[in-house]
């Protein structure tokens, strides 16, 4: 069963960095990973794909502040220069064929 | 630009049906999958239903499969989604996604609420 697990919540001040992380489920360790930024009262919007080699693709307009990772079955959303427009739920998306699953989000609080 | 735009929402009571549309423009429309997201009033976001270039096939979530269906009009650039035996639970903003390549959603719309109460 595909299956993405992500933490609840993280905080950081203004101007700092943080890290999100997305697991990837038994067996589906090599999928690629997409993360969305969802704003509050805003659809979703897509930030970037991060393959298992590390290797990311933004989407349009994403600023250079966003960038990806990956480890293992770890797809990684590290936000640098934290600004106060970037506090959000981030969830990351993964697909098999035509079937596809989220993870729970995780809320971005920044002090 | 790429617009999705969700129309058809709206109150429905438990055990009735309803459509929502998705007008899609700014790119080739039968060269995409599409699917359908929802997010229950404060909660995450949840894959509904795919469906794939042609309108060929489709896949539904287990919460969903078998109460509803998915098509497409690639003639009118239009995606629909066709709910029936509605709950309670289905109460939720329903997003209209375009898929790129097979892979990732890179587009979204903003959203049709869909309320299921008497």
């Amino acid at each position: 069963q595909l299956v993405l697990t992500q933490s609840s919540s993280a905080s950081a001040s203004l101007g700092s960095s943080v890290k999100l992380t997305c697991t990837l489920g038994s067996g589906h360790s090599t999928y690629i990973v997409a993360w969305h930024q969802q704003q509050p009262g805003k659809a979703p919007r897509f930030l970037m794909n991060v393959e298992r080699s590390g290797s990311y693709n933004k989407g349009s307009g994403v600023p250079d502040r966003f960038s990806g990772s990956s480890s293992g079955a770890d797809r990684y959303l590290t936000i640098f220069n934290l600004q106060s427009e970037d506090e959000a739920d981030y969830y990351c998306e993964t697909w098999d064929g035509d079937t596809r699953v989220f993870g729970g989000g995780t809320k971005v609080t920044v002090l | 630009e790429v617009q999705l735009v969700e129309s058809g929402g709206g109150l429905v009571q438990p055990g009735g049906s309803l459509r929502i549309s998705c007008a899609a423009s700014g790119f080739t429309f039968s060269t995409h999958a599409m699917s359908w997201v929802r997010q229950a009033p404060g909660k995450g976001l949840e894959w509904v239903s795919g469906i794939t270039t042609t309108g060929g096939g489709a896949e539904y979530a287990d919460s969903v499969r078998g109460r509803f269906t998915t098509s497409r009009d690639n003639s009118k650039n239009m995606l629909y989604l066709h709910m029936s035996s509605l709950r309670a639970e289905d109460t939720a903003l329903y997003y209209c996604a375009r898929i790129y390549d097979g892979s990732e959603i890179v587009n979204w719309g903003q959203g049709t609420l869909v309320t299921v109460s008497s």
